[in-house]
């Protein structure tokens, strides 16, 4: 039930892109992805629907592919404010609640 | 103004102690939520509960336990400390995001480092 996150971790210069995926064995109907940063507590970034549209915060957007029950977070130009570790938290299609499942998280560093 | 508070920030007690953690959210939110982060970062759905109903996973010791004395606080109670229960502990709140309703973005308080020795 737990999403599977891929990378594990990365590291990217400024101004790259990145790519971080989640994935499902199960019907998701609604992905979520947050960000932490070290000792701190994870920040909201966006939730993607089952039927819904790519979303996108500043220079960061994430789609979400119903039929392979996976998600993409898309990170362009990336600026050193985007390293930590990026959670995909999913909540199943026909269950009873919309509980948070998180992935193991991808750490994400960007260097100068 | 906090949005998400907790306290306390850390928490040292030793194995069979019990203790309580707070936390109290001032977003105007329905539901809140207890996770557990271990020292790998896995973040880890704990209790969701609102008004309505509660859901406990079912992997959580019944030594855990959550009380809610109004709409804006959820605590923790934790009985019979073990070693393993070392972990940080984050509450969050949402505006609906249980069932019977599309779900929401969750808020996370800072934390509380729990460390049992």
């Amino acid at each position: 039930q737990q999403p599977v996150q891929s990378p594990q971790a990365v590291i990217l210069r400024e101004g790259e892109d990145a790519v971080i995926n989640c994935s499902s064995s199960k019907a998701l109907y609604s992905v979520h992805w947050y960000r932490q940063k070290h000792g701190e507590a994870p920040v909201f970034l966006m939730i993607l629907l089952k039927g819904g549209e790519q979303k996108g915060h500043e220079k960061i957007s994430a789609s979400f592919n119903e039929k392979k029950q996976q998600s993409s977070l898309y990170l362009t130009a990336s600026q050193l404010s985007y390293s930590g570790t990026y959670f995909c938290g999913t909540s199943l299609a026909g269950a009873g609640s919309y509980q948070l499942t998180f992935g193991k998280g991808t750490k994400l560093s960007v260097i100068p | 103004d906090t949005a998400v508070s907790q306290t306390p920030k850390y928490l040292v007690t030793q194995m069979g102690n019990d203790k309580s953690i707070k936390c109290e959210q001032n977003l105007g939110h329905d539901t809140m939520y207890w996770y557990k982060q271990d020292s790998k970062k896995f973040l880890k759905i704990m209790f969701s509960y609102n008004n309505k109903e509660l859901i406990i996973n079912e992997t959580v010791p019944n030594r855990f336990s959550p009380k809610s004395p109004d709409k804006a606080h959820l605590n923790l109670h934790i009985n019979s400390l073990e070693l393993g229960d070392s972990a940080v502990y984050f509450c969050a709140s949402s505006q609906g995001g249980l069932a019977g309703g599309p779900p929401r973005e969750q808020y996370f308080g800072p934390g509380t480092r729990l460390t049992v020795t």
